[in-house]
C-alpha cells in the first residue's frame, strides 16, 4: 500500500474553507486517492475520490496535484458538524481500505 | 439512502465466550468487510469477503475469528473465545465494486466489552 503523510490536526472557523493536506510521494499510475472520515462515535464515511482530475461532490472538493504525489481536501465552508477525522487512502485495485492516523479536525463557533 | 446496518449496537460478554457480530450490507453490494476499533486506536482491517469466501485477512484475524454469509443478506464476525483485548468497536462495510473506484459504506459499529 502506498503511504500517505497527514497533518496529526488542524483547526478552522466556522463557515471558513479549510484545506486539508495530504502526500503520497509513493503512489503508482493506477491507485486511487480516497478521502474519508470518521465522525465522533460513528463509523468511518466515504467523502471522494479521484485518478487524476481534480473532483467536486455535494461534500467536498478534491484537489490533486499535476504529478499525484499530494492531494487536497478542500470543504469550501465548515461547519461544526464537519469536525471529524480526515482519511487519506491510496487504494489499488481491491484493496482493502488502511487507515492511518489521519488529521483531526476542529471546527472554532 | 442505502445504510448498513449492524447488530447489536452494544454486547457485553464474559472472557472466553462467544460471540456473533451481525451486519446487513447494502443488497447489491457483492465485497463485505469488517474492520475494528480499539478505544483511542485507529481503524484495523480484519477481513475482506467476497464470492463467499475470504479474500483477504489480516494477522488480526486469527483462529478465533471467522466470517459466514448465511443466507445472502446477512453477513456475520464470530469470535469463538473472547480475550479482554477484543474489546472494541467493530465496524462492517460493504461495497458494489472490486476495483481502485471502490467506495466502501460503513455500518454506525457493534462495540463489544469482553469482561
Amino acid at each position: 500500500d502506498a503511504k500517505t503523510t497527514q497533518p496529526n490536526s488542524m483547526e478552522s472557523n466556522e463557515e471558513e474553507p479549510v484545506h486539508l493536506p495530504c502526500n503520497h510521494s509513493t503512489i503508482s499510475g493506477t491507485d486511487y486517492i480516497h478521502w474519508y472520515r470518521q465522525l465522533p462515535s460513528q463509523g468511518p464515511e466515504y467523502v471522494i475520490h479521484g485518478l487524476t482530475s481534480n473532483v467536486n461532490n455535494r461534500m467536498a472538493s478534491l484537489a490533486i496535484a499535476e504529478d499525484r504525489k499530494s492531494s487536497t481536501l478542500i470543504l469550501h465552508r465548515a461547519t461544526l458538524r464537519d469536525a471529524a477525522v480526515y482519511y487519506c487512502l491510496i487504494i489499488q485495485g481491491a484493496q482493502k481500505l488502511v487507515f492511518g492516523q489521519g488529521t483531526r479536525l476542529t471546527i472554532n463557533p | 439512502e442505502p445504510e448498513v446496518t449492524q447488530t447489536p449496537s452494544h454486547q457485553v460478554t464474559q472472557m472466553g465466550q462467544e460471540v456473533i457480530l451481525r451486519c446487513v450490507p447494502i443488497s447489491n453490494h457483492l465485497y463485505f468487510y469488517w474492520y475494528r476499533q480499539i478505544l483511542g486506536q485507529k481503524v484495523e482491517f480484519l477481513v475482506s469477503f467476497y464470492n463467499n469466501e475470504i479474500s483477504e485477512k489480516s494477522e488480526i484475524f486469527d483462529d478465533q475469528f471467522s466470517v459466514e454469509r448465511p443466507d445472502g443478506s446477512n453477513f456475520t464476525l464470530k469470535i469463538r473465545s473472547t480475550k479482554l483485548e477484543d474489546s472494541a468497536m467493530y465496524f462492517c462495510a460493504s461495497a458494489r465494486k472490486g476495483s481502485g473506484a471502490n467506495v466502501l459504506t460503513f455500518g454506525a459499529g457493534s462495540r463489544l466489552t469482553v469482561l
